[in-house]
């Protein structure tokens, strides 16, 4: 069985600092990995995926993340945060084979207040 | 990419009532997906929606309150049966294509209130 974790439901920076979101995962296989993001009242949009490949990541809106299989993490970085990166993020893991091929399981998500 | 359209984006129903919501994707995917997102909680899947076949069933959700069609690779529709104030949440669909297997779309969701 898979399982993610985010630790901290809530994250609040100042504009301009450095954004870090934790994701720590369980997986019996290796997995694939995923950042979406969601906007108040829209759905969810994604933001980078690991997939076995390069284990840094790097995705839209200057976002990155690297897969450290040692330490089973999975965490989201931005450098400089901006107003606009307000919003819930969701990190999920899929197994890429067996019985639970193509479905995501979901972390709790964090909140990411941006202050000015 | 695949963008994935839901209609309605929201409503509001009376208990006892059912909500029928549909999924529409702009090109064709293998996979098919219904989330739950309960209010201030994550994403828990409901069901894999498969083609001309019934449904795939997740633990704690069934066929009788959660009926799911899907008669082509482009259209799904959920239907939550028998209204009641804890069925209010967020209802989403996903999509997974072919050629990029391990990447989902979602849909905007459709935002159910049950009075």
């Amino acid at each position: 069985a898979q399982s993610v974790t985010q630790l901290g439901s809530h994250v609040s920076v100042s504009e301009g600092a450095l954004v870090l979101l934790r994701c720590n995962y369980s997986s019996s296989v290796p997995p694939y990995l995923f950042w979406y993001v969601q906007y108040p009242n829209q759905g969810l949009q994604l933001l980078l995926k690991y997939t076995s490949a390069a284990t840094l990541v790097k995705g839209i809106n200057g976002f990155e993340a690297e897969f450290k299989k040692s330490e089973t993490s999975f965490h989201l970085t931005k450098p400089s945060a901006h107003m606009s990166d307000a919003a819930e993020y969701f990190c999920a893991v899929s197994d890429p084979s067996g019985t639970s091929y193509g479905k995501l399981t979901f972390g709790q998500g964090t909140i990411l207040t941006v202050h000015p | 990419s695949a963008v994935i359209s839901q209609k309605p984006s929201r409503d509001i129903c009376q208990r006892g009532t059912s909500l029928t919501i549909q999924c529409q994707v702009d090109s064709q995917v293998t996979m098919m997906f219904w989330y739950r997102q309960q209010p201030g909680q994550s994403l828990t899947l409901i069901a894999t929606a498969n083609q001309g076949s019934e449904a795939t069933y997740e633990s704690g959700f069934v066929i009788d309150k959660f009926p799911i069609s899907r008669p082509n690779l482009t259209f799904s529709t959920l239907t939550v049966s028998n209204l009641s104030p804890e069925d209010s949440s967020i209802y989403l669909c996903s999509g997974r294509q072919g050629a990029r297997k391990e990447t989902q779309y979602f849909g905007p969701g459709t935002r159910l209130l049950v009075l």
